[in-house]
């Protein structure tokens, strides 16, 4: 059974803090990563997919994979109050199909 | 270009029943995904539809169904509904491909009395 673990939080930053997000996975052969966005009572908004070990930057967001540890990280610099929500990773399970495996999602706020 | 469209957005059903919803994908996109997400068990897979076949099926019971059209579109069906069905159900599209990526409809919330 594939599992994604993420710190369900609350995380709380002051804004314009770095907000960091962990998130390990169980099976070693994953490939695809992503970083989705949720706030409350609306649906999934993808922030960052990242497939290969080391750093991708996108603005103030920074994923970054490390698959020989089975983890996988999204720096948020410079948070703002409008970031407070929870952040959900995600592993594809298959290679070429869309049945992700989803953590549990860590709840951040941001403090003004 | 469009995102993910989902239809309804909001239903009420009683136990017992049956529904139907439906998902437009994004315009290109072939394969659709749908998702259950409640707050005890978090967002999980249900079924893949690439090509109007189903792909990938997650742990759900037999109540659980889906179809997909030539057009890409996608309905999921869940029969003789139970109280802990009520969640909000999200599809997802995507191209076809390694590493593609998914982006969500705005999903239906759906409640069963």
């Amino acid at each position: 059974q594939k599992e994604v673990e993420q710190n369900s939080g609350p995380l709380s930053v002051p804004e314009g803090a770095i907000a960091s997000l962990n998130c390990t996975y169980s099976d070693r052969v994953s490939q695809s990563f992503f970083w989705y966005r949720q706030y409350s009572g609306k649906s999934p908004e993808l922030i960052m997919s990242i497939y290969s070990n080391g750093d991708k930057e996108d603005g103030r967001f920074t994923a970054q994979l490390n698959k020989a540890s089975q983890y996988v990280s999204l720096l948020i610099r410079d948070s703002q109050p409008s970031d407070s929500a929870t952040y959900l990773c995600a592993v594809r399970g298959d290679n070429y199909g869309q049945n992700f495996v989803f953590g549990p999602g860590t709840r951040l706020s941001v403090l003004p | 270009k469009a995102g993910v469209t989902q239809t309804p957005r909001y239903l009420i059903k009683t136990r017992g029943q049956q529904v139907t919803l439906s998902c437009s994908p994004i315009s290109g996109h072939r394969s659709v995904s749908w998702y259950q997400q409640t707050p005890g068990q978090g967002l999980q897979f249900l079924f893949e539809y690439f090509s109007e076949t189903q792909r990938n099926k997650g742990n759900f019971p037999g109540r659980f169904s889906g179809r997909q059209f030539s057009n890409s579109r996608s309905e999921m069906n869940v029969s003789t509904l139970e109280l802990g069905d009520s969640a909000l159900y999200l599809c997802a599209s995507s191209v076809q491909g390694e590493g593609a990526e998914a982006f969500f409809g705005q999903g239906t919330r759906l409640t069963v009395v």
